[in-house]
């Protein structure tokens, strides 16, 4: 099946804007991620949800950031008051760990750049 | 708090040869491993996924192992190519939480 998607592929925004970040999990996942990478770094844990409820949001950098998955399906993470040192890819990633699928499948990311 | 360690942070090899990534971590309290791989300006791809329970996983030319109690892992990949060249990305999970990544090696395979 298809694998985790996430848009926009790239969204460049200005310093205190508001942006809205999607991901669709590979279809049944129950398990879905969001991580922050800043270049020449490996990915950071933001939130971790199990169904439709945020199981894990200690990653969360501060209250600008919140992410939603009202149907446990999509998800979405939202930026307000948008500063420069937002500015990274966005990664999503799916798992079933109540299927035995531990692996975690990562989407392409959204590279967001805040000016 | 775990904390994970790639060595080194860059390798270049010509074409044809075996190498090997390193990867350590803190807390050897760990549920599983797994390695991917990141293209430029590309999501991760998983390579490899280790059980705590397990030594080593193979798939193709790539083998990964893992020594829980010392908090290591290689990944070894035989007979490189050219299009082998990526970074390679070393993540630590404990259970149905989120992974904790190392840095990354970024490998060049020249041909």
């Amino acid at each position: 099946g298809a694998g985790v998607s996430q848009t926009p592929s790239n969204k460049v925004t200005e310093k205190g804007k508001y942006v809205e970040l999607r991901c669709d999990p590979i279809s049944g996942h129950t398990a879905l991620y969001w991580y922050r990478q800043s270049l020449g770094q490996g990915p950071e844990f933001l939130i971790y949800f199990q169904g439709t409820g945020a199981a894990d949001d200690s990653g969360l950098p501060n209250d600008r950031f919140f992410a939603v998955r009202p149907e446990g399906s999509v998800s979405t993470l939202k930026i307000q008051r948008t500063e420069r040192g937002d500015s990274a890819v966005y990664l999503c990633a799916s798992s079933s760990p109540g299927s035995g699928e531990e692996t975690q499948y990562f989407g392409p990311g959204t590279r967001l750049l805040v000016l | 708090k775990q904390e994970v360690t790639q060595i080194p942070a860059a390798l270049s090899v010509p074409e044809g040869e075996n190498l090997v990534l390193n990867c350590s971590f803190t807390d050897s309290a760990i549920y599983n491993l797994q390695w991917f791989r990141q293209d430029p300006g590309k999501g991760l791809t998983s390579l490899l996924l280790i059980q705590s329970s397990q030594r080593e996983q193979t798939s193709g030319r790539l083998n990964a192992s893992l020594d829980k109690s010392s908090g290591r892992s290689t990944l070894y990949i035989a007979a490189s190519q050219p299009g082998d060249s990526a970074t390679y990305l070393c993540a630590v999970g404990t259970g149905n939480t989120p992974l904790v990544f190392g840095k990354g090696t970024r490998l060049s395979v020249i041909a």
